[in-house]
């Protein structure tokens, strides 16, 4: 699975979007991009994902560059709920088989009142 | 949704003993599960893939015998801590991935905060 570069630590104001950023510039053509979040003592919830196209659902946005290199994740209306570690995993196919997940350090996301 | 149960959500155990935490898929069939460790300030860290009727598989460094996990059924696999000492104190999580949805994207359990005295 390609590596996956985040920032360590983001602040977003509560009722603003926060963009997540990460870096996978070694991903391949068949790879997908994960996010994952996990707030503290908890198991990591699955966000979203996607491939090549911009992806959204009810909890977030995922904007992919065209070169798929580099990705965001936008939750559009921050939530002190939303206050947490946000995880970037590239992984092939779509579930990719029966291997687990390899979890980098993730961005520690803190949303402020 | 896929929903994986986790059990028990916390445990206190006492140095030389045994401990076994739960891991349910309660809406779908898990062939196959899979068993994190997480120690405070750091990441997720696989520790064992759990297949249903066979043996599971294990990361490097992981200690088979220490950590013992059986998957006799299809929503049922289990992680026991044999001679449990203070360095295996952690966060143990499972996950599992449920076939139907759409996303094909793995569901955790909880976890399982492990003290050992």
């Amino acid at each position: 699975d390609a590596k996956t570069t985040q920032p360590t630590s983001m602040d977003c104001a509560e009722g603003r979007a926060a963009n997540l950023p990460c870096n996978h510039s070694t991903i391949s053509g068949n790879e997908y991009v994960y996010w994952y979040r996990q707030i503290h003592s908890q198991g990591p919830q699955y966000i979203i994902h996607g491939l090549k196209n911009n992806e959204t659902n009810e909890m977030a946005s995922l904007i992919i560059t065209e070169d798929r290199k580099s990705s965001t994740l936008i939750l559009p209306h921050a939530t002190l709920r939303d206050t947490a570690v946000y995880y970037c995993i590239v992984r092939g196919g779509s579930g990719g088989g029966a291997d687990g997940l390899t979890f980098g350090k993730g961005t520690h996301l803190i949303i402020q009142p | 949704g896929a929903v994986v149960s986790q059990h028990p959500s916390w445990v206190i155990c006492k140095s030389g003993t045994s401990v076994k935490i739960e891991c349910r898929s309660l809406d779908f069939q898990a062939t196959t599960m899979f068993w994190y460790r997480q120690f405070p300030k750091q990441s997720l860290m696989l520790m064992a893939t759990s297949n249903e009727g066979s043996k599971a598989t294990y990361e490097q460094g992981v200690e088979k015998d220490k950590f013992l996990i059986n998957h006799a059924s299809l929503t049922l696999s289990t992680l026991t801590v044999t001679s449990a000492h203070p360095e295996d104190s952690s966060f143990y999580i499972c996950s599992a991935r449920d076939p139907r949805t759409a996303n094909y994207g793995y569901t955790f359990g909880s976890g399982t905060r492990l003290t050992v005295v």
